[in-house]
């Protein structure tokens, strides 16, 4: 079955600079691949996803990436804001009939102000 | 409009006792799954839900726990005998037809004492 691994697993950067939070997959059939915020104790937002046919894409200050040879994605946050400041998930699905999401162990990433 | 939403938000039992877990999608998303999430760890599939019937329920660890959704919509995530390694955080998610995008309720946070 599918695998995601998630690195770093903590990340702390200093307001105003920017967060990279990088992924792999171990399914190449995997094809549809969102980010998820969550912070403490409530629920997980989806703020970003991108599709196995796309390379980038962009949402005002976050990005990711999707290299589909090496198997990894990556999450590009600029301009940190301490607001920023949650846990991100990566996940990954195959589709195909059962969309479910097997998720990386998440990135706990500090704003310091 | 309104999100997901899940009820009871926090519940406390008693190992060997029976739970259930309920879970009201958005209006109109035909696809409803469930994940668990254990403390400092990525959510983890439990079982997916296309209209009424599960169309993969490979993520139930074992047979204490079985789902319903008789109506295509709630969904009742049911427990039996519960031990103290149910203790987790059960979220649920739904998506439009067709759509990959998964959104979360706020959880229900089990404790099994």
């Amino acid at each position: 079955g599918e695998n995601v691994e998630q690195h770093p697993s903590t990340l702390s950067v200093q307001e105003g600079d920017s967060a990279v939070i990088k992924c792999t997959y171990s399914d190449s059939a995997s094809n549809y691949f969102p980010w998820y915020k969550q912070e403490l104790g409530k629920r997980p937002q989806l703020i970003i996803d991108i599709r196995s046919n796309v390379g980038e894409k962009k949402d005002q200050r976050i990005a990711v990436t999707l290299n589909k040879t090496a198997k990894h994605f990556s999450l590009h946050i600029t301009e940190t804001q301490p607001e920023d400041s949650a846990v991100y998930f990566c996940a990954a699905t195959r589709g195909g009939g059962s969309e479910k999401l097997v998720f990386g162990k998440g990135t706990k990433l500090t704003v310091n102000p | 409009g309104a999100g997901v939403s899940q009820t009871p938000s926090n519940k406390v039992t008693e190992k060997g006792k029976y739970v259930e877990l309920r879970c009201d999608p958005i209006s109109g998303h035909t696809a409803l799954y469930w994940y668990r999430q254990s403390l400092g760890q990525g959510p983890e599939f439990l079982i997916y839900f296309q209209g009424t019937g599960a169309a993969d329920d490979s993520g139930l660890p074992n047979d204490r726990f079985f789902a319903v959704r008789p109506e295509g919509s709630v969904s009742t995530l049911k427990i039996q005998r519960t031990e103290r390694g149910d203790s987790a955080v059960y979220l649920c998610a739904s998506s439009l037809p067709g759509a990959s995008a998964q959104y979360f309720g706020p959880g229900t946070r089990l404790l099994v004492l």
